[in-house]
C-alpha cells in the first residue's frame, strides 16, 4: 500500500459524459500527478500539482482538467468524454518536485461506452 | 517531443541469472531519471531517483547506474528471481519544465 488512495476503483459511463477523479497524496507529499494508461499504450504523463499550483503539463486535452486543493488532494475532471478516452487513471504523488520518488495510487479504470 | 528510449522491449531470464537493459534519453537539459518497477495489475513502484552524472544507487540485487552526458541509464538485476517478473520503466525529467516522459519499458519474465 503506497498511501496514495484514488476514487472511485471503477467508472463506465457514456459518451459525452463528464466525470471526476480523485486523489488523496500520502501524507506530507504536496506534489501530486496525474497520468493516463491506454490499451497498448504506456504511461502517459497529464499534469502535475505542486502545493496548489500547476507545475507542469503533459499531453493533456482540453476537454480535461484538474486541481489540486488547500489540503492537497486533487481531482481530474474529464469532459465530453469519447470512446478514446477509457484508460486507467493513475495518480502519485512526492514530497516535492522532481527529484523525489513517486508513489503511485492503484488506478481508476474508466471505460466510456 | 523528447525520445525516451528502453532496449530491449521484453527480455526472458532464466532463475539465478543475471541480466541488465538501458534507459536512453536526451543529454541536455537533464533534471533527474526515476526508475520504476511495474508488476501486472499492480501499480508502479518506485525504485530509483538518479540526478547525478555517474549515480549509482542499489537496492537489494537490484543497481542502476547513470551518465547524463551520454545520455543513458543501466538497471541491473543480480541473480534473478522469479518475483522480478515485471515491467521496468524509466521516465526522464526535463529542466525548466519538469515535464515527465516515461519509455515503454522493458518486460522482464523470469523463467524458474
Amino acid at each position: 500500500d503506497s498511501g496514495v488512495t484514488q476514487t472511485p476503483k471503477h467508472l463506465i459511463t457514456a459518451t459525452g459524459q463528464r466525470v471526476t477523479l480523485r486523489c488523496s497524496p500520502r501524507s506530507g507529499d504536496l506534489s501530486v500527478y496525474w497520468y493516463q494508461q491506454s490499451l497498448d499504450q504506456g504511461l502517459q504523463f497529464l499534469i502535475q500539482y505542486y502545493n496548489g499550483e500547476e507545475r507542469a503539463k503533459g499531453n493533456i486535452l482540453e476537454r480535461f482538467s484538474a486541481q489540486q486543493f488547500p489540503d492537497l488532494h486533487s481531482e481530474l475532471n474529464l469532459s465530453s468524454l469519447e470512446l478514446g478516452d477509457s484508460a486507467l487513471y493513475f495518480c502519485a504523488s512526492s514530497k516535492s518536485r522532481g527529484h523525489y520518488e513517486q508513489y503511485f495510487g492503484p488506478g481508476t479504470r474508466l471505460t466510456v461506452t | 517531443i523528447l525520445n525516451v528510449e528502453q532496449s530491449p522491449q521484453s527480455l526472458h531470464v532464466q532463475e539465478g541469472d543475471s541480466t541488465n537493459f538501458t534507459c536512453s534519453f536526451p543529454s541536455s537539459n537533464f533534471y533527474a531519471l526515476h526508475w520504476y518497477r511495474w508488476e501486472t495489475a499492480k501499480s508502479p513502484e518506485a525504485l530509483f531517483v538518479m540526478t547525478l552524472n555517474g549515480d549509482e544507487k542499489k537496492k537489494g540485487r537490484i543497481s542502476a547506474t547513470l551518465n547524463t552526458k551520454e545520455g543513458y541509464s543501466y538497471l541491473y538485476i543480480k541473480g534473478s528471481q522469479p518475483e522480478d517478473s515485471a515491467t521496468y520503466l524509466c521516465a526522464f525529467i526535463n529542466f525548466g519544465n519538469e515535464k515527465l516522459t516515461f519509455g515503454t519499458g522493458t518486460r522482464l519474465t523470469i523463467i524458474p
